[in-house]
């Protein structure tokens, strides 16, 4: 099944650690995107990455960090350096092509202690 | 910047009922707006995706319908059935400068159809 793939599902990080969630496509697709969703906002834009080995920051890029080293893969972390971290993130993926819809992941739900 | 309202925030039908949702953004200059279903801590399910030349589209009992020079779409659901219940989603495709092909989304309408 083609489709995108987020782990782990559920995640816990004690306060001053670094923690990293993957995010992996199958769908060939060239462009990446990270979201974070709180409680009564809308999705906010970290990360993302249009090509290999290039990707850009969002609207709330502060305290995390990308890398986009194969096409299939766009991990994730979330440094000591975010402050609130707690909150559902999702990554999604688009085809080749600006007019193309986008596909999300089922989310990764990361708590802190 | 792009700004993306959704009305109602929350939605309370019974079953059968036919609905519209609403979505409005500030800046015409886009490509394609997307609707999403989200049920509770799962991620979002695309719905229908209508590009910036089109006036609707259709997808079973759904109906999206966009007019990009008053920076509207309406989301229509024909006959809801409490299957329906979830967190609908509006984003719009944005096409001016560096934010090319990134999302803008709104907060949602949460719809609830009881049976």
């Amino acid at each position: 099944d083609g489709g995108i793939t987020q782990s782990p599902k559920y995640l816990f990080r004690k306060e001053g650690q670094n923690v990293t969630l993957s995010c992996e496509q199958n769908l060939n697709h060239d462009a990446m995107y990270w979201y974070r969703q709180d409680p009564g906002q809308g999705l906010r834009l970290i990360y993302y990455s249009q090509i290999v080995n290039d990707f850009q920051k969002g609207d709330i890029a502060e305290g995390y960090s990308v890398s986009r080293e194969k096409k299939e893969s766009f991990p994730l972390t979330v440094t000591s350096a975010q402050k609130n971290p707690t909150a559902f993130y999702l990554c999604a993926s688009r085809g080749t092509g600006i007019y193309n819809e986008q596909f999300f992941g089922p989310g990764t739900r990361l708590t802190v202690l | 910047k792009q700004e993306v309202t959704q009305i109602p925030a929350a939605l309370s039908v019974p079953e059968g009922e036919n609905l519209v949702l609403n979505c409005s953004f500030t800046d015409s200059a886009i490509y394609n707006l997307q609707w999403f279903r989200q049920d509770p801590g799962k991620g979002l399910t695309s719905l229908l995706l209508i590009q910036s030349s089109q006036r609707e589209q259709t997808s079973g009992r759904l109906n999206a319908s966009l007019d990009k020079s008053s920076g509207r779409s309406t989301l229509y659901i024909a006959a809801s059935q409490p299957g329906d219940s979830a967190t609908y989603l509006c984003a719009v495709n944005h096409d001016r400068g560096s934010t090319l092909g990134r999302l803008y989304f709104g907060r949602g309408t949460q719809l609830t159809v009881w049976p």
